[in-house]
């Protein structure tokens, strides 16, 4: 159980156009999702926490017209790199929430590593 | 502001072995905590998790050890395999309420066959 899916897994893009990546909770609901961002030998840092229904809270210094996401279903988040430049190339996780008891355990998937030419 | 670090970038150990991963945490408030593998290109796996009204918990060849005096947690892997090389990260969670993980720098580990 507790399968977090994450479409596409490597995407080249030029300069200048936009990429969407998806991330899926597959065996559950997911309330809650989020984004990070991790960059060569570093830790992950969050991005943006996406909710259902409602709109994503970006974490500071995160640009939210660069990096759109859109939570349209329980298990489906969607983010948006938009006008991608070859400083947003990176690996991109996310991951869903979901648990018992009052903790919610975070799920991730696989990434997407982002390369902007 | 408040960070979560790791005294040992890498650590290397011979198959078989146990190994252990060490982590600091700054939050004395924090509530929750969680070690993650993360394999080459892939997404972090969860490994173990305690809470903080505990001081141990053990699971499959993993045990999670937590000191909130020195504000200290590690993880030991016992009769280490090469399955077991990997980035390690320690996550704390400081508000159940907004669910929002605190990770630290990471722990490569390299399991010598």
């Amino acid at each position: 159980g507790a399968v977090v899916s994450q479409h596409p897994s490597w995407v080249i893009c030029k300069s200048g156009t936009s990429v969407k990546i998806e991330c899926r909770s597959l065996d559950f609901q997911a309330t809650t999702m989020f984004w990070y961002r991790q960059f060569p030998k570093q830790s992950l840092m969050l991005m943006a926490t996406s909710n259902e229904g409602s709109k994503a809270t970006y974490e500071q210094g995160v640009e939210k017209d660069k990096f759109l996401i859109n939570h349209a279903s329980l298990t489906l988040s969607t983010l948006t790199v938009t006008s991608a430049h070859p400083e947003d190339s990176s690996f991109y996780i996310c991951s869903a929430s979901t648990g018992t008891g009052g903790i919610n355990i975070q799920y991730f998937g696989a990434g997407t590593r982002l390369s902007v030419l | 502001g408040e960070n979560v670090g790791l005294h040992l970038p890498t650590l290397s150990v011979q198959e078989g072995d146990n190994s252990i991963i060490n982590c600091a945490y700054s939050n004395s408030a924090s509530d929750y905590f969680i070690w993650y593998k993360q394999e080459s290109g892939k997404g972090p796996q969860f490994i173990i998790d305690i809470r903080s009204n505990m001081d141990k918990r053990q699971g499959q060849r993993v045990t999670v050890l937590l000191n909130k005096t020195v504000k200290h947690l590690s993880l030991q892997i016992a009769a280490t395999q090469p399955g077991d090389s990997a980035v390690y990260f320690c996550a704390e969670l400081a508000d159940f309420g907004n669910e929002k993980l605190t990770f630290g720098t990471g722990t490569r580990l390299t399991i010598i066959p």
